[in-house]
């Protein structure tokens, strides 16, 4: 059982370019979140996917962020011309809705780092 | 509008004393409260959790206490090992409402655990 794996791991971009990471989640978590983690901050809940349905967005997610998850296996979270704001830890976590997991148990990959200049 | 808050951004234990990581909320929706275990370059992992309906768990050295007339939560690790040393984040989360498993965390608690 592979764990959730990110890509890519660290990201450099100017100022106003576009970006995109991928993740994928454990084989068979039919749920997907992405998070956002700032310096001293916890992680904070951008949007969640059941399947390939997005069910939930967070009022962080601006017209400039965009994740889909197309087949309900992988996803994307694409940022729209970058904003030094934007730089962050990206991370992906997946679950299944019902399984032996505690309610809240999240399965996290290890974050695709976004540093914007 | 911080929901859940560790207002101790770091502490430091000698090897083998217990460990104590606090957490508050302010959300009374909030039923499920989880410990999540960071070390550097890799993702949060699930440490232990509890349900609004109890007020102890305990899982071998690591227990969770919740006093929910307080709003507040705690950890205790005993003993403390050197390999305890990362960031621990408070998590809660409002299952009732069937928010998806929605996670609202704290800033986090750098422990570091003396040898």
């Amino acid at each position: 059982d592979t764990g959730v794996s990110q890509d890519p791991r660290h990201k450099i971009t100017k100022r106003g370019q576009n970006v995109t990471f991928r993740c994928d989640p454990i084989s068979e978590h039919n749920r997907l979140y992405w998070y956002r983690q700032t310096l001293g901050q916890g992680p904070e809940f951008l949007t969640y996917f059941q399947n390939e349905a997005q069910l939930e967005k967070s009022r962080l997610l601006s017209d400039r962020f965009s994740a889909e998850r197309p087949k309900g296996s992988f996803s994307t979270l694409e940022i729209q011309r970058t904003e030094q704001g934007d730089s962050a830890m990206y991370l992906c976590a997946s679950r299944k809705k019902w399984g032996t997991h505690a309610p809240g148990e999240l399965f996290f990959g290890e974050g695709s780092r976004l540093t914007v200049l | 509008d911080q929901q859940v808050k560790q207002n101790s951004p770091s502490l430091s234990v000698q090897e083998g004393r217990i460990s104590i990581l606090n957490c508050d909320y302010t959300n009374s929706m909030f039923d499920y409260f989880l410990w999540y275990k960071k070390y550097p370059a890799e993702g949060p992992t699930f440490l232990i959790s509890i349900s609004s309906i109890k007020d102890k768990n305990e899982d071998g050295r690591f227990t969770v206490f919740l006093n929910k007339s307080a709003k507040h939560l705690s950890l205790h690790i005993v003993p403390s090992q050197p390999g305890d040393s990362a960031v621990y984040f408070c998590a809660a989360s409002a299952t009732v409402l069937e928010y998806g498993n929605k996670l609202v965390f704290g800033a986090g608690t750098i422990l570091r655990v003396k040898s």
